[in-house]
């Protein structure tokens, strides 16, 4: 199957700090890549969906100026959570999927972010 | 609005079996996936189902009714690893993935 790798897997970071997680499509070419953040026993909730070389959808209530997303490339995904505080401190996902997948995603393993 | 519904949490012995429901309201339908979560860790793919019917790999089962808006999960041989949260999700009409809350599956001795 394809896989979809993130780094870091973890990150510890004060407040006020901005924090970079990647998301990268290893063996296919991700037409769409979708950013999750899920908070301990909870569902995941999307926040965003990119598309290759144009600007990310957001979902409402994410901020779009706190959560910046790159998605340069068919293969690369970038999250940057700007000016992190201890209420961001959660599980970040990614997940992307390909043009000829019948829709399925792809999942990352995904990033635990606490700020202190 | 877009729902979908399945229980929050059940509990099945070890070696039995178990069926997790799914029932969905969604602007359009273009597939409905079961994905398997373990704590701490992202959810893996299990089935997808587009037609009506059972679709049957190994000790999963999945099966659909687009007329009834329902899905459910079969998990047969129950065993301790099957322990995980399983989240229903569908594919609506702007191929967009409409997640339900997940099931927490307790698998006991």
């Amino acid at each position: 199957g394809a896989v979809v790798s993130q780094h870091p897997s973890w990150v510890i970071c004060k407040s006020g700090t901005s924090v970079k997680i990647e998301c990268r499509s290893l063996d296919f070419q991700a037409t769409t890549m979708f950013w999750y953040r899920q908070f301990p026993k909870q569902s995941l909730m999307l926040m965003a969906t990119s598309n290759e070389g144009s600007k990310a959808t957001y979902e409402q209530g994410v901020e779009k100026d706190k959560f910046l997303i790159n998605h340069a490339s068919l293969t690369l995904s970038t999250l940057t959570v700007t000016s992190a505080h201890p209420e961001d401190s959660s599980f970040y996902i990614c997940s992307a999927r390909g043009s000829s997948s019948h829709n399925e995603q792809f999942f990352g393993p995904g990033t635990r972010l606490t700020v202190l | 609005g877009q729902n979908i519904d399945q229980p929050t949490e059940m509990t099945a012995t070890e070696g039995a079996i178990v069926q997790i429901n799914c029932t969905y309201q969604t602007s359009g339908f273009n597939g409905l996936f079961w994905y398997q979560q373990h704590a701490g860790e992202a959810p893996t793919f299990l089935s997808y189902n587009v037609l009506d019917g059972l679709e049957e790999k190994g000790r999963f089962s999945s099966f659909l009714s687009r007329s009834k808006g329902y899905s459910y999960l079969l998990l047969k041989e129950l065993q301790m690893k099957d322990s995980a949260s399983y989240l229903c999700a569908v594919v609506d009409s702007n191929y967009q993935l409409i997640w339900g809350a997940g099931t927490k599956l307790i698998i006991k001795p």
